[in-house]
């Protein structure tokens, strides 16, 4: 069984500040791990992957998101906020075997500040 | 390379009547995926597909609720006697499944209304 968490439903920042969105998952087999992010009344669309590998990873529009095991955490980060990042971010976890289907958190909306 | 293409994008459907949503899945992937999302949560797993088979279905997934893949390409989710719990949007998705992993990726929804 597999589920994720994500402290805070909004995050503000303003623009150009540090944003960080947390992630906490909870799996019984070892996880891919991804952030997927949804503007309004759109699909969702894939930010970065975890699979193996380098626990750093880096995705589109400067995020990145760093796996630690031994925290159980995959948070995402980003220098420095736009206003174009305004969006729901998901943190999601799959098994790597079997079917592999996602299982998100519920998500954290990102406001961002002029 | 086109993406995944759902329709229709939206339905408004009076409660009792049957409604039946697309997806045409990226060309060549052998894994479809259908979710369910309400406003404010993450998407919800409701069935998936290798190929032309539909190998596990959510326990979300009602008997009013029917999807199929016939041809191992385009998906159909049919939801039939609709209910206002039905209202949502309705994701679909397709992978390719290969050893090293796959990416989901993500059609932009069927919104459905209920009324």
């Amino acid at each position: 069984a597999q589920s994720v968490t994500q402290l805070g439903s909004h995050v503000s920042v303003s623009e150009g500040a540090l944003v960080l969105l947390r992630c906490n998952y909870s799996s019984s087999v070892p996880p891919y791990l991804f952030w997927y992010v949804q503007y309004p009344n759109q699909g969702l669309q894939l930010l970065l992957k975890y699979t193996t590998g380098a626990t750093l990873v880096k995705g589109i529009n400067g995020f990145e998101a760093e796996f630690k095991k031994s925290e159980t955490s995959f948070h995402l980060t980003k220098p420095s906020a736009h206003m174009s990042d305004a969006a729901e971010y998901f943190c999601a976890v799959s098994p790597d075997t079997g079917r592999r289907a996602l299982t998100f958190g519920s998500g954290t909306r990102l406001q961002v500040q002029p | 390379d086109t993406g995944v293409s759902q329709n229709p994008r939206h339905k408004i459907t009076k409660r009792g009547q049957n409604v039946t949503f697309r997806c045409d899945p990226i060309s060549e992937h052998n894994r479809l995926y259908w979710y369910r999302q309400t406003l404010g949560q993450g998407p919800e797993f409701l069935t998936y597909f290798q190929n032309e088979a539909q190998l596990e279905k959510s326990r979300l997934l009602s008997d009013r609720f029917s999807a199929e893949r016939p041809k191992g390409s385009f998906s159909t989710l049919e939801i039939q006697r609709t209910e206002q719990g039905d209202s949502a949007m309705y994701l679909c998705a397709s992978s390719f499944e290969s050893q090293g992993g796959n990416t989901i990726y993500f059609g932009e929804g069927s919104w459905l209304t209920v009324v």
